[in-house]
């Protein structure tokens, strides 16, 4: 059964503070992607990579970097988080053909205060 | 640029009425488009999906058939339950500059779907 797991469901940070949301795929998939969810605006794309130490901007990529060391480990860092970055945050990860199906981890409900 | 426009929600029904929500799309070349469903407190996870014109995806009982020629995408069922309320996204998945997109998807906002008893 495939797996994309994320490091927490719920986590509180405070403006200012590093936080580091980690994502791990069992299923040897070359592409991994971050995804930010908020009511009304649908998923809207932070960052993805197609290959170990690749990575590639998506939409809304300010406030954001990534880091991918290894081919199931994908890690979204927000260098001094602040309070409009709030959000249900969702990794994924697929095969690297287009029309291949992405598979989503439960999500992370980050708040900043 | 890819876009993808859904019906306006939240959309209320009773239980075994007729589902539709509506998807278009725009996109430069020959998109894969996708049906995720998303249930409360969980991820998205695929419910269809077409990779080209005049296919039709189903699964569930939900389908949809890619139109190329309205670039629409219409996610349908012809008798709801209960657990079929969640959150439908549609999405879409096309090569950027360069020949490749990485499997990237474009989603539109997403509609909420309740159904009651």
């Amino acid at each position: 059964d495939v797996k994309v797991t994320q490091s927490s469901r719920y986590l509180v940070k405070r403006t200012g503070e590093k936080v580091f949301l980690e994502c791990v795929q069992d299923m040897d998939h070359e592409n991994m992607f971050w995804y930010r969810q908020d009511p009304g605006l649908g998923l809207r794309l932070i960052y993805f990579s197609y290959d170990v130490k690749m990575k590639e901007k998506g939409d809304i990529p300010e406030g954001y970097s990534v880091s991918r060391e290894k081919k199931e480990r994908f890690s979204l860092i927000l260098e001094s988080a602040s309070t409009n970055q709030t959000s249900m945050y969702l990794c994924a990860s697929s095969l690297l053909d287009r029309g291949d199906t992405q598979y989503f981890g439960p999500g992370t409900r980050l708040t900043v205060l | 640029g890819n876009s993808v426009t859904q019906m306006e929600g939240p959309v209320t029904l009773s239980e075994e009425a007729f589902l539709t929500i509506n998807c278009t799309y725009t996109a430069t070349g020959y998109p894969s488009l996708f049906w995720y469903v998303q249930y409360p407190g969980e991820g998205l996870q695929l419910l269809l999906k077409a990779t080209k014109a005049d296919d039709k995806g189903s699964n569930k009982g939900f389908e949809a058939t890619y139109r190329k020629e309205t670039t629409s995408f219409h996610l349908e069922k012809g008798s709801v339950q209960v657990s079929d309320s969640a959150v439908y996204f549609c999405a879409l998945s096309d090569l950027g500059a360069g020949g490749t997109s990485y499997g990237k998807l474009t989603f539109g906002q997403g509609t909420i779907l309740t159904v009651h008893p």
